[in-house]
């Protein structure tokens, strides 16, 4: 069946240091992945999508990696911040489930002072 | 930059009473969707609607869930007899292509 699922309920990181989130997914037919940040009593916040024709995509010290062979796709934060503390959500789009999206569990980031 | 808006930001309600949910998609985009938050969990389906239809809808849209749009801007969910198990955060989205999901802030549902 479906399923987006992340490997790390909790990630602590020193501020200035780099994160990694990892996520996987279980549906080859997936075409379309996208990385939410999701702060306290907020909506999820568009951080980086990456479609499955591509395996990198970089933002603002932002990098989606995506591993089609192994199902896996990974967000990594550069200089982490203060304010990158959040709920990091992957979440898969499927063109034949009419294009809606299947968020995974979640992954809290505490940038540490 | 254009935002989904939704209202209220928190709304309570007595089991059993009948709940609208309220969004004002992004003016140009063609899809909406609503999605369910319950506290602690993750984000999860729950219908589309595309040319004034639903195009796909969860399990968990059962009956007491509609959905409507009622003019050309607004985007509504209606729960008609709640139950304590709807307390959610309720997130509006739209999209205008293929991709390019923007979701709104968020209507925090407490059924007591």
């Amino acid at each position: 069946g479906e399923s987006v699922g992340l490997h790390l309920p909790t990630l602590s990181v020193q501020e200035g240091d780099n994160s990694i989130i990892n996520c996987a997914y279980s549906n080859s037919a997936s075409d379309y992945f996208i990385w939410y940040k999701q702060e306290s009593g907020k909506g999820p916040q568009f951080i980086i999508d990456i479609r499955s024709n591509m395996d990198k995509r970089q933002g603002q010290r932002v990098t989606v990696l995506l591993n089609k062979t192994v199902k896996h796709l990974s967000l990594q934060i550069a200089a982490t911040q203060p304010g990158d503390s959040a709920v990091y959500f992957c979440a898969e789009k499927q063109k034949a489930a009419g294009n809606k999206l299947t968020f995974g569990g979640g992954t809290r980031v505490l940038v540490k002072p | 930059e254009p935002e989904v808006t939704q209202t209220p930001s928190h709304q309570v309600t007595q089991m059993g009473q009948e709940v609208i949910l309220r969004c004002v998609p992004i003016s140009n985009h063609l899809y909406f969707y609503w999605y369910r938050q319950i506290l602690g969990q993750k984000v999860e389906f729950l219908v589309s609607f595309y040319n004034n239809e639903i195009s796909e809808k969860s399990e968990i849209f059962d009956d007491q869930f509609s959905v409507e749009r009622p003019d050309g801007s607004n985007f509504t969910l209606k729960i008609r007899s709640t139950k304590l198990e709807d307390s959610a955060m309720y997130f509006c989205a739209s999209r205008l292509g293929e991709y390019g999901y923007t979701f709104g802030s968020g209507t925090r549902l407490t059924v007591v």
